[in-house]
């Protein structure tokens, strides 16, 4: 079975600053995990993945994340913030052997203060 | 390529009424599936199906039915609907079971 914590429903920084977003998840297999963004209205949208390749994946608009395994952690980073990474991020994890259901965080809201 | 589409984006239904929130996708794609997502609680998984004619159960299927008779389409019925029911809607995606999900922008539905 597997299972995702994001800690903190709320993250807020200034632009310029370096975003950090927590997640720790729970799998009895080797894991498949992913953060997806999701902007106001919209539906949710493939930040990056891990698929067992390289431990430090690096995903679009400069986000990058690390699996840690002894962590089990997959934290989400980006060096400076910008405005328009104001959104709510979501951590979320699949087995990957057999079966197929992604389990969801319950989500992150990132602020950006100017 | 207008990716996964979704209809209506908004509804308020009355108790006890029914209604279809339609899913297209033009990719495809094998997989699809529907979420409902609450504040604070993540995207809970309601049906999914791997192909045309296939459909199963997922975390939360009470109160909800499914059908997919096209690889394209994957739509989802509310027959007697309850306020428990108000969330926003999202279909989904994928080529297979291993690949990411794409995402529809999603159905807000309000039960009175």
């Amino acid at each position: 079975a597997q299972s995702v914590t994001q800690l903190g429903s709320h993250v807020s920084v200034s632009e310029g600053a370096l975003v950090l977003l927590r997640c720790n998840y729970s799998s009895s297999v080797p894991p498949y995990l992913f953060w997806y963004v999701q902007y106001p209205n919209q539906g949710l949208q493939l930040l990056l993945k891990y698929t067992s390749a390289a431990t430090l994946v690096k995903g679009i608009n400069g986000f990058e994340a690390e699996f840690k395994k002894s962590e089990t952690s997959f934290h989400l980073t980006k060096p400076s913030a910008h405005m328009s990474d104001a959104a709510e991020y979501f951590c979320a994890v699949r087995g990957n052997t057999g079966g197929f259901k992604t389990i969801f965080g319950a989500g992150t809201r990132l602020f950006v203060k100017a | 390529n207008a990716g996964v589409t979704q209809t209506p984006k908004f509804r308020i239904l009355k108790i006890g009424q029914s209604m279809t929130l339609q899913c297209t996708q033009d990719m495809n794609h094998n997989y699809m599936y529907w979420y409902r997502q609450d504040p604070g609680m993540g995207l809970k998984l309601i049906y999914y199906s791997v192909g045309a004619g296939i459909t199963d159960k997922g975390e939360v299927p009470n109160g909800y039915n499914v059908s997919r008779s096209t690889t394209e389409d994957f739509p989802l019925r509310l027959e007697l609907a309850a306020p428990s029911q108000t969330s926003v809607y999202f279909c989904a995606s994928s080529t297979d079971g291993q690949r990411p999900q794409f995402f529809g922008p999603g159905t807000r539905l309000t039960v009175l």
